[in-house]
């Protein structure tokens, strides 16, 4: 079975914070993205990575910046978290078209 | 015209009626769907994925493609109260070669 972890599930920040939310896939996928999902708006994109080293701006990378600095694992970055990234953000792979998420993590900032 | 559009629902079916989900997409270079479940407060979890026009059925579950009409649905057959959920419907654009999500479209079987 595919896995992708994200390490921190629960998170309460204050405003200007920076905070970090981990990813780690364990099925060789070439293929990482970020998703924030919120009530009417569905999934949206933010950031994804085709490779190490690299990576995308998704539909809504403003606030949010990314590190693949290893094939398994793609991290979220918020420089200064504020009260509109309140959240839950998904991590997911894929290998070709088909995508597997995380768990999720839901970020509160306050 | 939005990208991949689902009815928000929320759709009642009794328990063991047929549930029917559809949805519609824009760019018609799209080469590949895919249905989603989400229980509230988890993930989402693929369950069907279709490439060709037509019918595809993997147990209680059917998914129809009809790419003339930019059309996908997916059938739930023998609904059961599990199956409540929002159902994502997700195409890979062909543009670009991304997936882009719809909104989902809640489920809610009647016991």
């Amino acid at each position: 079975d595919v896995k992708v972890t994200q390490s921190s599930r629960y998170l309460v920040k204050r405003t200007g914070e920076k905070v970090f939310l981990e990813c780690v896939q364990d099925m060789d996928h070439e293929n990482m993205f970020w998703y924030r999902q919120d009530p009417g708006l569905g999934l949206r994109l933010i950031y994804f990575s085709y490779d190490v080293k690299m990576k995308e701006k998704g539909d809504i990378p403003e606030g949010y910046s990314v590190s693949r600095e290893k094939k398994e694992r793609f991290s979220l970055i918020l420089e200064s978290a504020s009260t509109n990234q309140t959240s839950m953000y998904l991590c997911a792979s894929s290998a070709g078209n088909t995508i597997y998420f995380g768990e999720g993590s839901w970020l509160t900032v306050v | 015209q939005k990208e991949v559009e689902q009815n928000s629902g929320p759709l009642s079916v009794p328990e063991g009626a047929i549930a029917s989900l559809n949805c519609t997409y824009s760019d018609r270079g799209s080469q590949s769907f895919f249905w989603y479940r989400q229980y509230s407060g988890k993930s989402p979890e693929l369950i069907m994925f279709i490439y060709s026009n037509g019918d595809k059925e993997d147990g209680r579950f059917t998914a129809q493609l009809n790419k003339a009409s930019q059309y996908v649905s997916l059938l739930i057959r023998d609904s059961q109260p599990s199956d409540s959920a929002t159902y994502l419907c997700a195409v890979n654009r062909g543009r670009d070669d991304k997936i882009i999500f719809g909104k989902g479209t809640r489920l809610h079987i009647l016991p």
